[in-house]
């Protein structure tokens, strides 16, 4: 109950397209999910994050599309660069306990 | 300049040897991690602290050890005991704010073992 699924495992989008990327949960007390971008060699780091209170959550090229009922939560890349190819993990957790339950990460390749 | 500090980048151990990976964060964040990451894999967490002078096992704290005598450091020890040690580990750190759960990361510490 304390996992997050995501997929797939890896994505190839052309230049421009929309890059997506699923998770799911099943712990229907997460109230935070985060997304982290991980470039070869670096450490992850925050992208966007959204609660439950919200359907979807914007921040430039980059959108949380959050369905509560479902219990999942996707990223979408608008626009997609070569630059955005990355490593994406989707995380979880709740207020009350500070570990992210982390996804297992998407290898994202955006082909120029 | 706010930030996470690893080190070494890269570190070399024959087996048999213990090693121990330095995290310094001057973010004044009161929680502190430590993950391994081995290669197209996720993060898994060894352990985690909390408040100086506790620290809790994560996921795979076996072959292991930390400490957190001050705030700002929480130095991963990796034992002989560790079977399989080559990988990625990363340290991150928090604030136990109600709500605000971003974690901060280190660029990692990339340990083979030789």
């Amino acid at each position: 109950q304390q996992q997050v699924k995501q997929s797939p495992q890896s994505l190839i989008v052309q230049k421009g397209g929309i890059s997506i990327i699923n998770c799911a949960y099943e712990n229907t007390a997460f109230d935070y999910f985060p997304w982290y971008q991980q470039f070869p060699g670096k450490g992850p780091a925050l992208l966007i994050a959204i609660r439950p209170d919200v359907s979807e959550k914007k921040e430039g090229r980059f959108t949380i599309s959050f369905n509560k009922s479902a219990k999942q939560f996707s990223l979408h890349i608008m626009d997609s660069q070569p630059g955005d190819s990355a490593t994406y993990f989707c995380a979880a957790s709740t207020t009350s306990n500070y570990q992210l339950i982390w996804g297992a990460g998407t290898k994202l390749i955006i082909k120029p | 300049d706010g930030g996470i500090t690893q080190s070494p980048k890269y570190l070399f151990r024959k087996e048999g040897q213990n090693v121990t990976l330095s995290c310094e964060q001057n973010l004044n964040h009161d929680a502190m991690y430590w993950y391994r990451q081995d290669p197209g894999q996720g993060l898994r967490l060894i352990y985690y602290s909390q408040i100086v002078n506790d620290f809790q096992k994560g996921d795979i704290a076996e072959g292991y050890s930390v400490s957190r005598e001050k705030k700002e450091s929480f130095p991963l020890t990796v034992t002989s005991a560790q079977k399989n040690p080559t990988a990625f580990y990363l340290c991150a750190s928090s604030m136990l704010d109600r709500g605000l759960n971003e974690q901060f990361f280190g660029p990692g510490t990339r340990l083979t073992v030789l």
